[in-house]
């Protein structure tokens, strides 16, 4: 089983840095993923990691410690349509099942 | 490339009711996810197919609940009878091979009434 936690809701300035948590805990890890998901919309793929360390993808990057079981998020120059939940999700071993946290509902004030 | 496909977007029953929702994964993917999103919460995995085969069903209601997937393309998932904590939307997911990530459909929305 997993257990996947996130802030519930942030707030951030359009223009300014924020950086969204995720810890979790897992019987067998084999991957975080960052998804974006708009209110009433599916969620879209942001960013992957497996290994420790830094992806960086222009504006988002996310980085990864499997020992301290912890990522973050990180979403440089913030823009309004930021506006939405960033979802957390574990992928496991055992039949690369994704999990997800209950997300993390950001809002991008001017 | 087309993407998943999920029919009906929206779904009104009274509980009680039985309902079902149609996924298209896209083509040539293997793995196939059905999510349950309630309201304010992260998407809850229901169900994981690898083609046509049953990977992981762990949290899937299984007295009320039914899925299958059986020529390993689309897949079906079952509601019967509908209680009112079934208020949610349905995701569908298809991945082609392990070491992607998932698309997800724009998802159908049922309310129980």
């Amino acid at each position: 089983g997993q257990n996947i936690d996130q802030p519930t809701e942030m707030t951030a300035t359009e223009g300014a840095i924020v950086q969204i948590n995720c810890t979790y805990q897992t019987s067998g890890f084999n991957g975080l993923f960052w998804y974006q998901q708009h209110a009433g919309e599916a969620p879209t793929f942001l960013s992957y990691n497996v290994l420790d360390g830094l992806e960086e993808k222009g504006r988002f990057s996310s980085f990864l410690s499997r020992s301290k079981g912890y990522s973050y998020l990180l979403l440089k120059e913030l823009q309004m349509k930021d506006s939405a939940s960033y979802l957390c999700a574990v992928r496991e071993t055992r039949g690369y099942a994704l999990n997800f946290g209950k997300g993390t509902s950001l809002l991008v004030t001017p | 490339e087309a993407g998943v496909a999920q029919s009906p977007r929206y779904k009104i029953i009274e509980k009680r009711q039985s309902v079902a929702f149609w996924c298209n994964p896209i083509s040539g993917h293997a793995t196939l996810y059905w999510y349950q999103q309630i309201l304010g919460q992260g998407p809850k995995l229901l169900i994981q197919f690898q083609n046509n085969g049953v990977v992981d069903d762990s949290q899937l209601p299984k007295d009320r609940f039914s899925a299958e997937r059986l020529k390993g393309v689309d897949s079906t998932l079952k509601i019967q009878p509908a209680k009112l904590e079934d208020s949610a939307v349905y995701l569908c997911a298809s991945r082609p091979t392990v070491n992607t990530e998932a698309f997800f459909g724009q998802g159908t929305r049922l309310t129980v009434v």
